[in-house]
């Protein structure tokens, strides 16, 4: 069975850092990932989405990359702003797509 | 882009009695959809797979007689949360996946916080 962990669990960084959250999963035989945000009592916000047979995916100050093969993905945030704290989680379908499988979530605090 | 819409976003019903969440897809057709079950300071557990005119298909350990989905549209699915009790006090988010475009990504409701007392 899929297992997706994510380090660190907990991040605190002053504004303007540049920060880098870490996935990774067991099972390489993924169709996709998929990095999301969280505000607490909130659902999910979509960031980026990765096909399998990609390296990696930008949005604005958001950089995910993928490393299939050794069961790795990153988030790198640049230039952290006190709006992204949230809770940010990775999650990765099976190969049919069908399955969705979450990391634990990494709690992210910009200090003003 | 894709948009699902959850409601309620909160609930809060007395113990024994049943919930309905809904899980609309607004511009897409959803043959599929997902329920999710989050507890505080957890990540998501999914609890079935909600699959358009069949029967959904439940999670090892998730009691399909208590959680009741139906399908019955290709933009609706509903889960039933029946003779609630305050250990089903949770968070319950629904997703569906739409299809093609640039990626096949899973779009998220914002969430039902259902509360039992």
């Amino acid at each position: 069975k899929q297992e997706v962990t994510q380090i660190p669990a907990a991040l605190s960084v002053p504004e303007g850092e540049n920060l880098v959250l870490n996935c990774s999963f067991t099972d390489s035989a993924i169709y996709n990932l998929q990095w999301f945000r969280q505000d607490p009592g909130k659902g999910l916000t979509s960031l980026l989405l990765i096909q399998s047979s990609q390296r990696e995916q930008t949005s604005g100050r958001l950089n995910a990359s993928l490393d299939k093969s050794s069961g790795r993905s990153t988030l790198y945030i640049a230039a952290s702003q006190p709006g992204d704290s949230a809770t940010y989680l990775c999650a990765v379908s099976s190969r049919t797509g069908n399955q969705f499988y979450f990391g634990t979530g990494t709690s992210l605090t910009v200090i003003p | 882009g894709a948009v699902v819409s959850q409601h309620p976003s909160r609930v809060i019903c007395k113990s024994g009695t049943s919930v309905k969440i809904e899980c609309r897809s607004l511009d897409f057709q959803a043959t599929t959809m997902f329920w999710y079950r989050q507890f505080p300071k957890k990540s998501l557990m999914l609890m079935a797979t909600s699959n358009e005119g069949s029967k959904a298909t439940y999670e090892q350990g998730v009691e399909k007689d208590k959680f009741l989905i139906n399908h019955a549209s290709l933009t609706l699915s509903t889960l039933t949360v029946t003779s609630a009790h305050p250990e089903d006090s949770s968070f319950y988010i629904c997703s569906a996946r739409a299809m093609g475009g640039q990626g096949d990504g899973y779009t998220f409701g914002s969430g039902t916080r259902l509360t039992v007392v």
